[in-house]
């Protein structure tokens, strides 16, 4: 079975530059989590797909960042204009259902602003 | 809002030996679940081990083991037998609050293996 996917791994950008990321959840998995990590810190949520519906944003920038997830299915979280503070590694996850079961975590994209 | 503490940003352990990663959280919740992840240089994040907080029984897996003194919110990760590949930053997890079905994590605990 596939494991959750991202692209691209790397991306250096310069600031007030626009970006996307992209993800593909595991078969099956109907909840989908964008997550932000900084340098040496845990992740931190910045938003939760259930299905095709953005269910829970309240920590998404919206001034900056946007998301989607067409279908159901694969998702594209976007930053527009990008900032210095905004470099980190972005990770998806994805999960059958529910928080008592496991969340799989694709490789994530480490972005750098320069 | 829930909070996870991870007090150790570092450990070292011999090969062979035992470690023991300690971790703190705060929740209102009544049941919920508990996670140690690992995050190797690759950045891929692995679900080590799963606590059920209504389960008095500590969860293991292999030679992973938890002890979970839920009145104290303490929930501790053990490596038995340490290998090379269990290098990696470990995270302790616990769910956000109520109805938000997404994880907290602490700031992760850089483990070294020496040979």
């Amino acid at each position: 079975e596939a494991g959750v996917v991202q692209s691209p791994r790397y991306k250096i950008i310069e600031k007030k530059q626009p970006v996307a990321f992209w993800c593909n959840p595991i078969s099956g998995h109907n909840t989908l989590y964008w997550y932000r990590q900084n340098l040496g810190q845990g992740p931190e949520l910045l938003i939760r797909y259930e299905n095709e519906e953005a269910v829970d944003d309240s920590q998404l920038p919206k001034d900056r960042f946007s998301a989607e997830r067409l279908k159901g299915v694969d998702s594209t979280l976007k930053i527009q204009p990008a900032e210095l503070g905004d470099s980190a590694v972005y990770l998806c996850a994805s999960s059958t259902d529910g928080t008592y079961n496991e969340q799989f975590f694709g490789p994530g994209t480490r972005l750098t602003v320069l | 809002a829930q909070t996870v503490t991870q007090s150790q940003p570092e450990m070292s352990v011999q090969e062979a030996e035992t470690v023991t990663l300690s971790c703190t959280y705060d929740t209102s919740e009544s049941d919920y679940y508990l996670f140690w992840y690992k995050q190797p240089p690759s950045r891929q994040m692995i679900l080590v081990i799963r606590q059920e907080a209504y389960k008095q029984q500590n969860a293991t897996e292999n030679r992973f083991s938890v002890n979970f003194q839920k009145a104290a919110k303490s929930f501790s990760l053990k490596i038995s037998d340490s290998q090379l590949g269990d290098a990696a930053m470990y995270f302790c997890a616990c769910p956000m609050d109520t109805g938000r079905r997404a994880l907290t994590f602490g700031s992760g605990t850089r483990l070294q293996v020496q040979p």
